[in-house]
């Protein structure tokens, strides 16, 4: 069983709808949570972070962590044919990037 | 304003053939990473460097080497290329170690397969 879990896809969607993105996890010691947007041929850019439980919004993304779950989702509002990517979470359990482990990414289109 | 570059961008080998993929950043980041993505696998590190002349091992080191020399350029070479390294390389940096919303920058990728 892999650390983090993510349903490749791909989902599609219509302009305008509510996206829905998630990840589960294993390591209940994951404090560190994110969310990372990647364009076809280009590298990933960090859209979210959270550290431990909550919720974080930022425009149309909003960001929650349940550790009690050990589940992370991502909602988009209003999503936009621009919305159309792969979206990778990551999470760790501490500082430090060298230990940041990556979900496999979905890969959402819109339609407008 | 570059960012963090990645050359070349794509590149076929042999079985065996040598390369270096070469990543540059212009940010004065200290760190800088070399990972790799495959279909299934998500991004695995592969090394990394905390600053000029210094590289440590990641997740997935075996069959490749790095090199930092220089503060802005992190070096990654393939000895003797096999098929199981036909993957696209991405090249990272930032400026400190934590989070705290410091962020991964990261090159447009290396498309490199071994026939």
């Amino acid at each position: 069983q892999k650390e983090v879990e993510q349903d490749p896809g791909p989902l599609s969607v219509p302009e305008g709808a509510i996206v829905s993105l998630n990840c589960t996890y294993s390591n209940s010691a994951f404090q560190y949570f994110m969310w990372y947007r990647q364009y076809s041929r280009k590298g990933p850019e960090l859209l979210m972070y959270t550290y431990s439980s909550g919720n974080k919004e930022d425009g149309r993304f909003t960001a929650q962590v349940d550790k009690s779950s050990k589940y992370i989702s991502l909602f988009i509002r209003d999503s936009q044919p621009s919305d159309s990517a792969t979206y990778l979470c990551a999470m760790t359990l501490s500082g430090g990037y060298q230990k940041v482990t990556f979900g496999i990414g979905t890969k959402l289109q819109v339609i407008p | 304003n570059a960012g963090v570059t990645q050359t070349p961008k794509f590149r076929v080998l042999k079985t065996g053939q040598s390369m270096t993929l070469l990543c540059a950043q212009d940010m004065n980041h200290e760190y800088m990473y070399w990972y790799r993505q495959d279909p299934g696998m998500g991004l695995r590190l592969i090394h990394y460097s905390v600053g000029e002349g210094t590289t440590a091992k990641g997740e997935v080191p075996d069959g490749y080497n790095v090199s930092r020399l220089k503060k802005q350029n992190f070096l990654l070479g393939l000895e003797s290329a096999a098929p199981s390294q036909t993957s696209v390389y991405f090249c990272a940096s930032s400026y400190s170690w934590g989070f705290r919303e410091e962020k991964l920058f990261f090159g447009s990728g290396t498309q490199l397969s071994v026939l």
